[in-house]
């Protein structure tokens, strides 16, 4: 069925330090995978996506890697900043023209000074 | 441009009393879709709605409603309130073409007792 996890529940990274956080899915059709933050007493706010048939994306300061192989997908951030402080979740669109996003758990990324 | 608006902000509701959760938006979004985000948890899709008069169910439907007579709104109902309904909830909106870039709503944080 569908379903997209998390490794770890926080992860604490140096500020200036990159973080990557991961994400395992199990639905080989999903179309979209999509990476959202959410900050404390605030609705998740779009970060980046990636489609199935593409291997990595970079945004501004993010990039999404899609490993299919091992149906894993991770989210790197650069010289994390206070502001990154969030939970990060993970999503993805079930199949092509399924209009569901369907969420991850989701990882609390907590910046060490 | 306000974005995706939701209100009340807080409601306490007794077990069995019903009401109805207003989200409306005003950037004239196709999609709209509610989540309901409890502890420790992902955000878990209840409806979603593809355009006026379009609606469908997510993966937790039973005990809402919905009703899509316009493009900007999206309101949520339930029936009969019980306290496994106690969660924060949250309306998001996007463009169909753009599906996964949704823009949420800052949620309703909901007391069953």
């Amino acid at each position: 069925g569908e379903s997209v996890g998390l490794h770890l529940p926080t992860l604490s990274v140096q500020e200036g330090d990159n973080s990557i956080i991961n994400c395992a899915y199990s639905n080989s059709a999903s179309d979209y995978f999509i990476w959202y933050k959410q900050e404390s007493g605030k609705g998740p706010q779009f970060i980046i996506d990636i489609r199935s048939n593409m291997d990595k994306r970079q945004g501004q300061r993010v990039t999404v890697l899609l490993n299919k192989t091992v149906k894993h997908l991770s989210l790197q951030i650069a010289a994390t900043q206070p502001g990154d402080s969030a939970v990060y979740f993970c999503a993805e669109t079930p199949a092509y023209r399924d209009d569901k996003i369907i969420f991850g758990k989701g990882t609390r990324l907590h910046i060490l000074p | 441009n306000a974005g995706v608006t939701q209100t009340p902000k807080f409601q306490v509701l007794k077990t069995g009393q019903s009401m109805t959760l207003q989200c409306a938006q005003d950037m004239n979004h196709e999609y709209m879709s509610w989540y309901r985000q409890d502890p420790g948890m992902g955000l878990r899709l209840i409806h979603y709605s593809v355009g006026a008069g379009i609606t469908d169910q997510g993966e937790v439907p039973n005990g809402y409603n919905v009703s899509r007579s316009t493009t900007e709104d999206f309101p949520l109902r339930l029936l009969s309130a019980a306290p496994s309904q106690t969660s924060v909830y949250f309306c998001a909106s996007s463009l169909q073409d753009s599906l996964t870039e949704a823009f949420f709503g800052q949620g309703t944080r909901l007391t069953v007792v």
